[in-house]
């Protein structure tokens, strides 16, 4: 089966502790994408990345980092210095988005919801 | 700024009507629109993709339409079910060249 697949579902962490999220996409999709979405409010743009060994920050890219070493794989770590970090993390794929009337689907994985107290 | 405006966060519709989902979008000039449905703890899934030039799309029970003059689309779901019930996020690309999302309005379709 194709898809984006999300480890954990669940994570919970002690504040100060960097964690990291896992992403994996089986559909050779060149873009992945990361999301936040807190409750009431649409989804926010962290990190997104159109090839290999390249990321661009999002809307909300402070207190995140990412990596991009291989097409299938786009791991998220949330820092200590991330000041709200408790959500509900999203990630996507897509075909790359090429000119300014191209679009395509995006396919999202079923989410992290990451709790730190 | 750009904006997204889903206007209404909740909506409740009796088995059989027709919901009407509305979003409203400022200081953007989208190529493209595309609608997503979500369920409680998972992630959205696609549904629709209006382009500028078409002013309505269909897709079995569903129908999108798109007016850039008044910087709107509606979306419908004709002879709904308590199945139907979801959350529905519209969706445009920005500047930026990636999706921005609106909030999403939670439609109860009650038996």
């Amino acid at each position: 089966d194709g898809g984006i697949t999300q480890s954990p579902k669940y994570l919970f962490r002690k504040e100060g502790q960097n964690v990291t999220l896992s992403c994996e996409q089986n559909l050779n999709h060149d873009a992945m994408y990361w999301y936040r979405q807190d409750p009431g409010q649409g989804l926010r743009l962290i990190y997104y990345s159109q090839i290999v060994n390249d990321f661009q920050k999002g809307d909300i890219a402070e207190g995140y980092s990412v990596s991009r070493e291989k097409k299938e794989s786009f791991p998220l770590t949330v820092t200590s210095a991330q000041k709200n970090p408790t959500a509900f993390y999203l990630c996507a794929s897509s075909i790359v988005q090429t000119g300014s009337t191209t679009s395509y689907e995006q396919y999202f994985g079923p989410g992290t919801r990451l709790t730190v107290t | 700024s750009q904006k997204i405006e889903q206007n209404s966060e909740a909506l409740n519709i009796q088995e059989g009507k027709t919901a009407t989902l509305t979003c409203n979008y400022t200081n953007y000039s989208p190529a493209y629109l595309q609608w997503y449905r979500q369920d409680p703890g998972r992630g959205p899934v696609f549904l629709l993709l209006i382009r500028e030039n078409e002013k309505e799309k269909r897709k079995e029970r569903l129908k999108v339409t798109f007016d850039t003059t008044l910087k709107q689309s509606l979306f419908h779901i004709t002879a709904s079910q308590p199945a139907d019930s979801a959350t529905y996020l519209c969706a445009l690309r920005g500047s930026a060249r990636q999706l921005t999302f609106g909030s999403g309005t939670q439609l109860t379709v009650l038996p």
